[in-house]
């Protein structure tokens, strides 16, 4: 059964520095692996997918990378800024089918 | 562009009370149709999908259903609410394609008291 992960639940930086998240899956063999941003009270919004074949998937100031032999992922946010205060989830495609299993999340919040 | 809609966006019943939440999908065709809830402390939790009309599959026993009546509409079900159903209900879509990005709609938050 996959499990993922992310350590920490909650995270606070500087408005500036680079953040970076963490998710890990126990089952390496993952087809895709996304990563979204929740904001308080709202749905999810997809922030990249990571392929199977990829090791990473950039979009502007993110970069998220994939090592499906250790199990981990990171979403790298480059200078954070106070509007990247959201939590931050990542979710795998088990190994058959068209399901995700989520991560818990990690709380940013950006310090102004 | 594709859309998402879900309503209601809140909803307050009592325990007892029967259920109907309802997504639709503009702007795709054969869509994968998907029912989350995120409960505090719990994490987001699969709890229905649907790979075509009529076609449903649960993931977890619970005192809800989903039903698929068109294409792009899904509907999430109970005949009696319980009060562990409170929670927060996302829909989700994807391409028919296996292992495509997923996008949710905004959510509704269910409270039973």
């Amino acid at each position: 059964k996959q499990e993922v992960t992310q350590i920490p639940a909650a995270l606070s930086v500087p408005e500036g520095e680079n953040l970076v998240l963490n998710c890990s899956f126990t089952d390496s063999a993952i087809y895709n692996l996304q990563w979204f941003r929740q904001d308080p009270g709202k749905g999810l919004t997809s922030l990249l997918l990571i392929q199977s074949s990829q090791r990473e998937q950039t979009s502007g100031r993110l970069n998220a990378s994939l090592d499906k032999s250790s199990g981990r992922s990171t979403l790298y946010i480059a200078a954070s800024q106070p509007g990247d205060s959201a939590t931050y989830l990542c979710a795998a495609y088990k190994a058959a089918g068209n399901k995700l299993t989520f991560g818990g999340g990690t709380r940013v919040l950006v310090k102004p | 562009s594709q859309t998402i809609h879900q309503w209601p966006a809140t909803l307050v019943q009592p325990v007892g009370s029967p259920l109907s939440l309802e997504c639709t999908v503009e702007g795709t065709s054969n869509p994968n149709l998907y029912w989350y809830r995120q409960a505090a402390g719990r994490g987001l939790q699969l709890l229905f999908y649907s790979v075509g009309i009529g076609q449903i599959s649960s993931e977890v026993p619970q005192n809800l259903s989903a039903s698929r009546p068109q294409d792009r509409q899904f509907i999430l079900s109970s005949k009696k609410l319980l009060l562990s159903d409170s929670g927060f209900y996302l829909c989700a879509w994807s391409k028919r394609e296996t292992y495509n990005e997923q996008f949710f709609g905004p959510g509704t938050r269910l409270t039973v008291l």
